[in-house]
């Protein structure tokens, strides 16, 4: 069992359409992370978080200690929200970032 | 927030033969690190490159096959060396400002033939 897992694997949408990617980790943590991947591979940090929510644009994120999961919402999709999303998380105390497998969001005009 | 280059962005290799990746970070940071990314999977942590210190490996990565260079506080080097097909990857520089920031660069594609 991955320590750090995705939901779902593979998402498509219609271009308006609320998304949201599910993220639950088993190991302790200090913050997790949003990455987003375009298909030329590089990696833009999207958010980081240890509590509560965070709101920037067409995104939110969230998380829930307690129960160890994360969530990132995507509002009014559009096809250019389409990319390879990731959580991540620092093992606690340490300096490794623990990624999760990625969603792969297609949003379609 | 932390501004990384990597050169190249990519590159197609001969197997046998070795790439030196370049990171540039537009500010001075402590923590530089090196992940590889094979294709359809997450990313994994090739090693931690320190300034003035030898960098620390992951678990399945040696520095014969992957040295790194840290001289300053905002460049590194990963070279892959002696390449085969299974070296074929996305490289990526990371650099870690505080346990709620940390950046990544825009990639080196490598294709290994």
């Amino acid at each position: 069992k991955n320590e750090v897992e995705q939901s779902p694997q593979n998402l498509t949408a219609q271009e308006g359409e609320f998304i949201t990617i599910n993220c639950s980790y088993s190991v302790g943590i200090s913050a997790l992370h949003w990455l987003q991947q375009h298909p030329g591979g590089g990696i833009v940090s999207l958010f980081m978080l240890s509590s509560g929510k965070k709101k920037h644009g067409r995104l939110i994120a969230t998380i829930n200690i307690q129960e160890k999961h994360s969530s990132l919402h995507i509002t009014a999709s559009h096809p250019r929200d389409s990319a390879v999303y990731i959580c991540a998380a620092p093992l606690y105390n340490t300096d490794k970032l623990i990624f999760g497998t990625g969603t792969r969001l297609q949003v379609f005009p | 927030s932390a501004v990384i280059s990597q050169k190249p962005s990519r590159d197609i290799c001969q197997r046998g033969t070795s790439l030196t990746i370049q990171c540039q970070v537009d500010s001075q940071v402590t923590m530089m690190f090196w992940y590889r990314q094979q294709p359809g999977q997450s990313l994994t942590l090739i090693a931690t490159a320190n300034q003035g210190s030898e960098a620390t490996y992951e678990s399945g990565f040696v520095i014969d096959k992957f040295p790194i260079s840290r001289p300053n506080l905002t460049f590194s080097t990963l070279t892959v060396s002696n390449m085969s097909p299974e070296d074929s990857s996305i490289y990526l520089c990371s650099v870690r400002e505080s346990v709620y920031e940390q950046y990544f660069g825009p990639g080196t594609r490598l294709t290994v033939t």
